[in-house]
């Protein structure tokens, strides 16, 4: 079946600009996360969505990120006002549930933003 | 605090030889999780293993195998007779079971080169 899809694949944009980027998890997973990959970097969590509780927003390194996830399925990550130093690989996951017992996250193929 | 340290940035081995990834982790939880996953040249995130912190037995899978010890909080990753396809980057995880969900830390990641 389908993975984990996200939209762009790549995204440059003028420092100072709002960018949105898209994930698509795979059908039926309630559990959604974002990470961001910096160039050489680790796997730095931003954001958690699990069915309809709130989201664990405890991740985000400022308040220029937001993530929103509608219907249980599709997130969009914005970042207003981008900075250079968000120029990053954004990674998105999905597992089938969470709580209590680990699942496995898949995870899509990422958006590379650049921010000029 | 969680933790994961890969102290191995670049490894280079020559095709058919074996190699080793380390990963050495903290936790102050007695229940968690550690986890590899493969990150190749096309970018996408691939789960390879799980263990939880009960469970010591080593594993081995094909060409690979990992070797958990506790008693160093270490969990190690090994490629037998490696192939030009292992090239990639390696990331070692931890997740500690205390959350109310699945939050993955992830080390920095061990980039392979495996030269033909």
């Amino acid at each position: 079946g389908a993975g984990v899809s996200q939209s762009p694949s790549n995204k440059v944009t003028e420092k100072g600009k709002d960018v949105e980027l898209r994930c698509d998890p795979i059908s039926g997973h309630t559990a959604l996360y974002w990470y961001r990959q910096s160039l050489g970097q680790g796997l730095e969590f931003l954001i958690y969505f699990q069915g309809n509780s709130a989201p664990d927003k405890s991740g985000l390194p400022s308040d220029r990120f937001s993530a929103e996830r509608t219907g249980g399925s599709v997130s969009t990550l914005t970042i207003q006002r981008t900075q250079q130093e968000d120029s990053a690989v954004y990674l998105c996951a999905s597992s089938p549930q969470s709580g209590g017992t680990y699942n496995e996250q898949f995870f899509g193929p990422g958006t590379r933003l650049t921010v000029l | 605090a969680q933790k994961v340290t890969q102290a191995q940035t670049e490894i280079s081995v020559v095709e058919k030889e074996d190699v080793t990834l380390d990963c050495v982790y903290e936790t102050r939880d007695t229940t968690y999780y550690l986890f590899w996953y493969k990150q190749p040249p096309s970018g996408e995130l691939v789960f390879l293993i799980r263990r939880n912190s009960f469970d010591e037995q080593n594993e081995i899978s094909g060409r690979y195998s990992w070797n958990f010890q506790k008693s160093t909080s270490s969990f190690n990753f090994t490629i037998t007779a490696s192939q030009v396809v292992d090239s990639a980057v390696y990331f070692c995880a931890l997740s500690e079971a205390k959350t109310s969900y699945d939050k993955v830390i992830f080390g920095p990641g061990t980039s392979l080169s495996v030269i033909p």
